[in-house]
């Protein structure tokens, strides 16, 4: 069983166009995150949700709009997509506060052209 | 949460103990090291944590010094499969959790 699992793993779209990752994780985590890896390889945190509540909104467009609908979700919808969206993004879980890893999903890579 | 600095690159050899450093030298006492790893087109994947004692998974060994300013990630016996990229963190545990990545250490282990 995949721990942290994200669809779709590749992602092709045109400027402009509106699109959505999904992620669910199977663990029972309270938290998930959404980083962003772009192609100087530097990993920086977008958002964080605990118990469906937002918790972390780091400096991010407002063209990206997390949503989790329970706690094993969070979704990520990018509207009029841009040629610098184009990266990698990685979601993540972790059981809440305390002292605890991360898991990570294996990531999306989206393409803007 | 404080900075950290590793070296960019190193290499191993395969079979070898590979040693990590990395320097926090205004790590709080509240603040854990952490360390993941990111093989290439893969997700980070966490490999170990400790506060002040060293610790040893079956991953890997962390040894922090007495001070805190700096520990070390040490891989045993290195293999192949442990070519990545090595982020050493150090955070407050709060609500928040956020990690924050710097550049890490690209590590290859070479035959």
């Amino acid at each position: 069983d995949t721990a942290v699992s994200q669809t779709p793993k590749y992602l092709v779209t045109q400027m402009g166009n509106d699109k959505s990752i999904k992620c669910e994780q199977n663990l029972g985590h309270d938290t998930m995150y959404w980083y962003k890896q772009d192609s100087k390889k530097f990993l920086k945190i977008m958002f964080s949700y605990n118990n469906k509540e937002l918790i972390i909104n780091e400096t991010v467009p407002n063209r990206f709009s997390p949503k989790s609908p329970d706690k094993a979700h969070l979704n990520l919808h990018i509207n009029s997509l841009e040629l610098g969206d184009s990266a990698v993004y990685f979601c993540a879980s972790s059981p809440g506060t305390g002292n605890y890893g991360y898991t990570f999903g294996s990531g999306t890579r989206l393409t803007v052209v | 949460d404080a900075k950290t600095t590793q070296p960019p690159s190193m290499d191993c050899a395969e079979g070898r103990a590979a040693n990590l450093p990395c320097n926090h030298s205004t790590i709080s006492g509240n603040e854990y090291v952490y360390w993941y790893r990111q093989i290439h087109s893969q997700g980070p994947q966490y490999i170990i944590h400790g506060l002040k004692n060293n610790e040893t998974n079956e991953m890997a060994s962390l040894i922090i010094t007495e001070d805190r300013k700096s520990s070390t990630l040490i891989l045993p016996h290195a293999t192949l499969r442990d070519t990545a990229v090595y982020y050493c963190i150090v955070r407050v545990i709060t609500a928040g959790n956020k990690l924050t990545f710097g550049g890490g250490t690209r590590v290859l282990v070479k035959p």
